[in-house]
């Protein structure tokens, strides 16, 4: 266990809907990640939150967005769903030690657009 | 923009041999963090191993060890004394020291114990 947590495990939902991907770091853990894994495009960094703040964004769809709350839990919003949509979504959270900064995964959500 | 290759899509080995993955990778960066994460059928992403670039000695945890060719950049995943619960997707991935800390995934690779 990880001690990052992600909810839901699974969602199955229809194309055109909007879903909400929960992300709880790990105690401390400032920095969240977000990752797209499908079949076609692998695993693919999607957007990065530091303390609230987004810190560097990858090829993640104007459809898609995220934030980071206060209490350091971060939420990714899918909306206009699509087939090609289906995927499972990984959120990591990362420390900082004397061996630099390490990226731990949570169960991830996987998404099915019907 | 840095890339992660992992030209082996599956391996197999007989339990209790070694088995090496091989990955390779193009950047710039002079500095920066190479790591092996694995993905068992339950898809949780678990992190293997990591090597700092600026480090020489390669890294080892337990029954697994790295061989880092920073000149070649080259960063295989050699496993010993393979047991069957190694079986899993195993994920080659960079990560630059400063900028962004986004990790770069290979393709991976399918490894399957026979006992």
């Amino acid at each position: 266990d990880s001690g990052v947590t992600q909810t839901p495990k699974h969602l199955i939902t229809a194309t055109g809907q909007r879903v909400t991907l929960r992300c709880s770091p790990r105690s401390g853990d400032l920095s969240v990640y977000w990752y797209q894994q499908s079949l076609d495009q692998g695993l693919q960094f999607l957007i990065q939150y530091y303390n609230g703040e987004e810190r560097a964004k990858g090829n993640i769809l104007e459809r898609f967005s995220a934030q980071q709350f206060p209490d350091l839990h971060s939420e990714l919003n899918l909306s206009s769903l699509e087939l090609g949509d289906s995927a499972l979504y990984f959120c990591a959270s990362s420390v900082w030690g004397n061996r630099g900064e390490t990226q731990y995964f949570g169960p991830g959500t996987r998404l099915l657009v019907l | 923009a840095q890339t992660v290759t992992q030209s082996q899509p599956e391996m197999s080995v007989q339990e209790a041999e070694t088995v090496t993955l091989s990955c390779t990778y193009d950047t710039s960066e002079s500095d920066y963090y190479l790591f092996w994460y694995k993905q068992p059928p339950s898809r949780q992403m678990i992190l293997v191993i990591r090597q700092e670039a600026y480090k020489q000695q390669n890294a080892t945890e337990n029954r697994f060890s790295v061989n880092f060719q920073k000149a070649a950049k080259s960063f295989s995943l050699k496993i010993s004394d393979s047991q069957l619960g190694d079986a899993a997707m195993y994920f080659c991935a960079y990560r630059n020291s400063l900028g962004a800390q986004k990790l770069v995934f290979g393709q991976g690779t399918r490894l399957t114990i026979n006992p």
